[in-house]
């Protein structure tokens, strides 16, 4: 079956302790990003990446890092967190990032994380 | 700066009735248009999308939405509103000469369908 995967689903931690939730796509997909969800803010983008060794900041993009080593993965890196960052986090993907403007995309289920 | 507005946070539509969810947009040139669609403990799901063409666009679970240029509107729209339709809607907008990352979401409008 064609899915991004997250993992974990739900994550409690305290501040400052580095924490990587893990982004997988099966679908081969060129594009890959990171996005996090607040009540009332919709959808902001932290990360993208078009491509292997290729990435870049999006919208919101401090306190956190990623790498694309290999095409499936995505992880999404916060080395040391803070209770701003306490949200929902979706990882996505899609086909081609040369199309993406144009190309839906494919969510993963989300991470609920929680920094105390 | 391109933008998206969802003005109603909440919606509330009885089974069988049609449902609007509203969406405007701000954005330099021609848009993309989407709406995806959240259920709960759910990724979003893409629903349709607007690249161009006819106005009218048909997408998934019956949904449609109809782009309007002038109003700078992306309302999406269903003639009879199912239970199983409650969930979050989101319209999202990319400028037509925007990178792969100049994706801007709305805030989102909860769709209640009560029974």
């Amino acid at each position: 079956e064609a899915q991004v995967t997250q993992n974990p689903r739900y994550l409690i931690t305290v501040t400052g302790k580095k924490l990587t939730v893990t982004c997988s796509q099966n679908m081969n997909h060129e594009y890959m990003s990171w996005y996090r969800q607040d009540p009332g803010l919709g959808l902001r983008q932290i990360y993208y990446s078009m491509n292997v060794e290729v990435t870049d900041k999006g919208d919101v993009p401090e306190g956190y890092k990623v790498s694309r080593k290999e095409k499936r993965n995505f992880p999404l890196i916060l080395e040391s967190p803070s209770p701003n960052q306490t949200s929902l986090y979706f990882c996505a993907s899609s086909r081609k990032a040369s199309s993406a403007a144009n190309e839906k995309l494919f969510f993963g289920s989300g991470t609920q994380l929680s920094v105390l | 700066a391109q933008s998206v507005a969802q003005p109603e946070d909440q919606v509330n539509v009885a089974e069988g009735n049609p449902l609007t969810v509203k969406c405007t947009y701000s954005v330099s040139g021609n848009p993309y248009l989407f709406w995806y669609v959240q259920y709960p403990n759910r990724g979003l799901q893409f629903l349709l999308k607007y690249i161009t063409g006819d106005n009218l666009v048909k997408g998934s679970y019956g949904f449609e939405a109809e782009f309007n240029k002038s109003q700078t509107s992306f309302h999406l729209k269903k003639p009879s509103a199912l239970v199983s339709d409650s969930a979050l809607y989101f319209c999202a907008v990319r400028a037509l000469s925007g990178s792969a990352r100049q994706l801007t979401f709305g805030s989102g409008t909860q769709l209640t369908v009560l029974p």
